[in-house]
């Protein structure tokens, strides 16, 4: 068990919809990450928060939208869904010192399974 | 264009023998080099991190080396047991570090191990 935690498991919805996926991070980690792992895709890096800051940007679509509140939770909105967002959305967390290491180990949690039918 | 790539794609070995799993890439500017072991339908688990100036570091039976001027990574399994079953993904970062950013991570598509009795 990472210590990281993700809300829902599964998720199934219609294409056009939006949803939004939950992430906990470990306790005191100040970073969280966002991926997106489909099957012929592999995972890709979408966003990264630090301390309720942005603080990288990968591959994320316009249609998709993150952020990370006060207790350090974030959450990762999808809309206009369509087919191809089927995919394994994952979270990570890292960085309990302030300021953060570029080498800090990511912590992953145990993925939301999206389904868009 | 920032690339990683990894080799083989599959693997099958007997239980108790050695292997090794390559990745190349091609970021710019880099700044560290992650092995992950994934199994199936789970969260990656960090492995090994190393920066530009560590060329080999261990994880118990597993090994990373890391060559700067080829742009090249492998990562040795030694005595493998059927638990390192997984695919292996070797991840690249890169891109401005400040503030606990851990720049663009750039994904390969991983090498599915399987390790038969």
């Amino acid at each position: 068990d990472s210590g990281v935690t993700q809300t829902p498991k599964h998720l199934i919805t219609a294409t056009g919809q939006r949803v939004t996926l939950r992430c906990s991070p470990r306790s005191g980690d100040l970073s969280v990450y966002w991926y997106q792992q489909s099957l012929d895709q592999g995972l890709q890096f979408l966003i990264q928060y630090y301390n309720g800051e942005e603080r990288a940007k990968g591959n994320i679509l316009e249609r998709f939208s993150a952020q990370q509140f006060p207790d350090l939770h974030s959450e990762l909105n999808l809309s206009s869904l369509e087919l191809g967002d089927s995919a394994l959305y994952f979270c990570a967390s890292s960085g309990r010192l302030a300021g953060g290491l570029s080498t800090d180990t990511q912590y992953f949690g145990p993925g939301t399974r999206l389904t868009v039918l | 264009k920032n690339q990683v790539e990894q080799s083989p794609q599959s693997l099958i070995i007997l239980e108790g023998k050695n292997c090794t799993l390559q990745c190349n890439y091609t970021v710019s500017p880099f700044s560290n080099l992650r092995w992950y072991k994934q199994d199936t339908g789970r969260g990656p688990v960090s492995l090994t991190i190393m920066t530009f100036s560590e060329n080999t570091k261990s994880n118990g039976r597993y090994t990373a080396t890391l060559d700067a001027d080829t742009k090249q990574s492998s990562l040795h399994i030694t005595a493998s047991q059927l638990s390192d079953s997984a695919s292996y993904i070797c991840v690249v970062s890169a891109g401005a570090h400040y503030g606990g950013s851990q720049g663009n991570l750039i994904f390969g598509k991983g090498t599915k191990l399987s390790v038969k009795p």
